[in-house]
């Protein structure tokens, strides 16, 4: 039972385009939503995150854009660089209010083609 | 400031053998994560601790994973004994955040398990 999607697992994009990775989830009870990067051989490090009050925040190329009604998410990240290349995953919490039980997807792998 | 620390990155054990991980978060925080991620999914919380007291346990397989936090700093995490299905690496966590509140994790390197 996969309460956090990301049912994309690659997703490839040319240099100084757009790219969007998308999640889903399915529990209603969730209210803060969070993106995490993961380089080979690293650990995930925190990208952005939004809160269940806004549909949108932005962080320099980064934004976020949550649709409750839809359970959905998404990462904008404009222009893509050869260095954005990692795989991100969507993460979920607040059910119980616990923060550190964070429900992760399984990740999407970016590859940004020079 | 120093990162979260782990040790060691890598480990190849047989199964029914024992390991042990160790983390030591960044300085000051006070909450701290142990997360179990196996090949091709996400990290999955094993147990969270606040200080030196264990605030969610719910997924750890208590029949042969155990984790310490003694003097709320360093932690230990232990598995015995191992089986085929523990293969993955185990990440460590910190966050100056408490139970209940949100706030970015910090995590380390990870510790990647083979279990033969």
């Amino acid at each position: 039972d996969q309460q956090v999607k990301q049912n994309s697992p690659s997703l490839s994009v040319q240099e100084g385009r757009i790219s969007i990775l998308n999640c889903d989830y399915t529990n209603s009870m969730f209210d803060y939503f969070l993106w995490y990067k993961k380089y080979p051989a690293e650990g995930p490090t925190f990208l952005i995150s939004i809160s269940s009050i806004k549909d949108k925040n932005e962080d320099g190329r980064f934004t976020v854009f949550l649709n409750k009604s839809a359970k959905h998410l998404s990462l904008h990240i404009v222009p893509s660089q050869p260095g954005d290349s990692a795989v991100y995953f969507c993460a979920a919490s607040g059910y119980g209010g616990s923060q550190g039980n964070l429900i992760f997807g399984k990740g999407t792998k970016l590859s940004v083609k020079p | 400031e120093a990162g979260v620390a782990q040790s060691p990155r890598y480990k190849i054990i047989e199964k029914r053998q024992s390991v042990a991980f160790w983390c030591n978060p960044i300085s000051g925080h006070a909450t701290l994560y142990w997360y179990q991620q196996i090949l091709g999914q996400g990290p999955k919380l094993l147990i969270q601790f606040q200080n030196n007291g264990v605030v969610d346990d719910s997924q750890l397989p208590k029949d042969r994973f155990s984790a310490e936090r003694l003097k709320g700093v360093d932690s230990t995490l232990k598995i015995q004994p191992a089986k085929l299905e523990d293969s993955a690496v185990y990440l460590c966590a910190s966050s100056s955040h408490g139970y209940g509140n949100t706030g970015e994790l910090f995590f380390g390197e990870g510790s990647r398990l083979t279990v033969l």
